[in-house]
């Protein structure tokens, strides 16, 4: 098993470009996430997707949107980038989101600058 | 709403020391509490975890031992490696898994041989 799998690894962007994230997973998890991870920021949720069809808004959700395409895809997409979004994006998995303990899983992050 | 506090960073340690990383968190009712490691140029993964009152977590000489009465959840592990080197971050989420994680600021570990 792959886990929980992202592309690209490293993106550089203009200011006002668009991009679309991927993540996967084939853990067969109900739930997702995507999150940001900044500098003595610690790591801050995006959105995520509860179960497939469904999302909500996380912590810092302006200037993004996502997708849940189906059970496995789970995209973040940059509509029209900027410099302050500039950090490394974390996808995650987990069984359900509301289990009691349960472990979210990672991938490997995508590294992002915005110029 | 939920928070999180763990020590500022960094810290440098030599082999074999001993490693204790702060962690202290606000919420209502009976979060569970993880720490998750980060190595360098990796995506976090779960270190362990303490779903109760007194419920020690531990994994790879790691633990931590979840204590309501001083809402801390502080990470030890007894002699630490080279291979310890990594960003360590305590987590929680609402009663029950209610809610999302909330993790702390991340505390960045390095240790000398």
């Amino acid at each position: 098993n792959a886990g929980v799998t992202q592309t690209p690894k490293f993106q550089v962007l203009k200011t006002g470009q668009s991009m679309t994230l991927q993540c996967a997973q084939d853990m067969n998890h109900n739930s997702m996430y995507w999150y940001r991870q900044d500098p003595g920021m610690g790591l801050r949720l995006i959105y995520y997707s509860a179960s497939e069809g469904t999302t909500d808004k996380g912590e810092v959700p302006n200037g993004y949107n996502v997708s849940r395409l189906n059970k496995r895809e789970f995209s973040l997409r940059l509509e029209s980038a900027a410099p302050s979004q500039t950090s490394v994006y974390f996808c995650a998995s987990s069984a359900l989101v509301g289990l009691a303990g349960g472990e979210q899983f990672f991938g490997p992050g995508t590294r992002l600058t915005v110029l | 709403g939920n928070s999180v506090t763990q020590m500022e960073g960094p810290v440098t340690l030599s082999e074999e020391a001993f490693l204790t990383i702060n962690c202290t968190y606000t919420a209502t009712g009976y979060p569970s509490l993880f720490w998750y490691v980060q190595y360098p140029g990796e995506g976090l993964q779960l270190l362990l975890k303490a779903t109760k009152a007194d419920d020690k977590g531990s994994n790879k000489g790691f633990e931590a031992t979840y204590r309501k009465e001083t809402t801390s959840f502080h990470l030890e592990k007894g002699s630490v490696q080279v291979s310890d080197s990594a960003v360590y971050f305590c987590a929680l989420s609402g009663q029950g898994g209610s809610e999302k994680l909330v993790f702390g600021k991340g505390t960045k570990l390095t240790v000398n041989p």
